[in-house]
């Protein structure tokens, strides 16, 4: 198993673009989420899904949107990006769907917005 | 809601030095505790587990009690290596939630 898998690994936006985060996981896991992870402020939850066709607002989800056509993926979408957005961003998954499971997270994806 | 705290870092240690670093938590019920690791460069991964109270979670050395009459789960490690140098992450998850609460993380840094 590829377990979590991220793309692309680094990214250089500029101010007013637009990209897609692709997360994607073989585990057949139902719950997969995004977190963004900024120095001195540990990891915040932008979205969520608890399965394909069901998404969910995390603690920051301004400028983000999220769809989830299929159990295996749950891209990140930047609609118009800003300086705020540099981050390094995490997509994570978990079997069943209740905080109870371990998550299991992909290597990051570290954008840059100028 | 449900919180977890963990102590600030950088923790600077030298090599086979102890390593205690502390976690405490609020939450309804009683949820289970994660300690995640996250060295330079990769993702969170786990790093020990316990379910319910009493349980002690144990991987690659370190260990961690799970503490119901002082709501905590403190990491320890009886001699760290340089190669232990990453964050690390206390988290709580309840059955009746969706969304896992992560601590801040804390900083180690192993000196030979």
């Amino acid at each position: 198993n590829a377990g979590v898998t991220q793309t692309p690994k680094f990214q250089v936006l500029k101010t007013g673009q637009s990209m897609t985060l692709q997360c994607a996981q073989d585990m057949n896991h139902e719950y997969m989420s995004w977190y963004r992870q900024d120095p001195g402020m540990g990891l915040r939850l932008i979205h969520y899904s608890v399965g394909a066709g069901i998404t969910d607002q995390g603690e920051v989800p301004n400028g983000y949107n999220v769809s989830r056509s299929t159990t295996e993926d749950f891209p990140l979408r930047l609609l118009s990006a800003a300086p705020s957005q540099t981050s390094v961003y995490f997509c994570a998954s978990s079997y069943s769907g209740t905080a109870e499971e371990t998550q299991y997270f992909g290597p990051g994806t570290r954008l840059l917005v100028l | 809601g449900d919180s977890v705290t963990q102590m600030e870092g950088p923790v600077t240690l030298s090599e086979e030095a102890f390593l205690t670093i502390n976690c405490t938590y609020t939450a309804t019920g009683y949820p289970s505790l994660f300690w995640y690791v996250q060295y330079p460069g990769e993702g969170l991964q786990l790093l020990l587990k316990a379910t319910k109270a009493d349980d002690k979670g144990s991987n690659k050395g370190f260990e961690a009690t799970y503490r119901k009459e002082t709501t905590s789960f403190h990491l320890e490690k009886g001699s760290v290596q340089v190669s232990d140098s990453a964050v690390y992450f206390c988290a709580s998850g309840s059955g009746g939630s969706y969304i896992p609460t992560f601590g801040r993380g804390t900083s180690l840094i192993v000196h030979p």
